[in-house]
């Protein structure tokens, strides 16, 4: 049983369309994040999210909108891609705010 | 300086060897230190996690905090061909936020 899911695994896309990426977990975790890791294998925080309330939204363009329905999901929404938005994209959890991750397995987003 | 330092690597090191992995920290990270250990293509996996100085250790793995130094550490004892990964070096900034080094890269010789 997976325990953080993504989908999709690959997303190939043309500029300028709208793409989400969604993100389950089954570990009863109450904090959710997103990621970007660049072609440098950077990672960096995107937004966090605990028991569904928002605690993270870092400097990233307002073309990214993450949505959580409940503490078990998070998707993410992206307007208007551009170049510079592909990378691989990882959703994790963790049991509260400060603990360890799990990761899903990673979106890997390519815009063209 | 950035917020958590790591030197990229590679890092070769013969099968059987200790590898060990450093990190440096700069004051806006604090608390906690976790270790990821992230194979290519794949996402990245926690393998230790360490609040308090002094040593911890799990199975082949040591992680090793020195706060006053603002250095953590990872020793992998041991180290076999399936070590071979990039490893991460994780801290918490505030209560929130957690910051990751750009990771070393880890490659032990058959």
């Amino acid at each position: 049983d997976t325990a953080v899911s993504q989908t999709p695994k690959y997303l190939v896309t043309q500029m300028g369309n709208d793409k989400s990426i969604k993100c389950e977990q089954n570990l009863g975790h109450d904090t959710m994040y997103w990621y970007k890791q660049d072609s440098k294998k950077f990672l960096k925080i995107m937004f966090s999210y605990n028991n569904k309330e928002l605690i993270i939204n870092e400097t990233v363009p307002n073309r990214f909108s993450p949505k959580s329905p409940d503490k078990a999901h998070l998707n993410l929404h992206i307007n208007s891609l551009e170049l510079g938005d592909s990378a691989v994209y990882f959703c994790a959890s963790s049991p509260r705010t400060g603990d360890g991750y799990t990761f899903g397995s990673g979106t890997r987003l390519t815009v063209v | 300086q950035k917020e958590v330092e790591q030197n990229s690597g590679p890092l070769s090191v013969p099968e059987g060897a200790i590898a060990s992995l450093n990190c440096t920290y700069s004051d806006r990270v604090s608390q906690s230190f976790f270790w990821y250990r992230q194979y290519s293509g794949k996402s990245p996996e926690l393998i230790m996690s360490i609040y308090s100085n002094g040593d911890k250790e799990d199975g082949r793995f040591t992680a090793q905090l020195n706060k006053a130094s603002q250095y953590v550490s990872l020793l992998i004892r041991d180290s076999q061909p399936s070590d071979s990964a990039t490893y991460l070096c994780a801290g918490t900034s505030g209560t929130y936020k957690y910051i990751f080094g750009t990771g070393t890269r880890l490659k032990v010789l058959a």
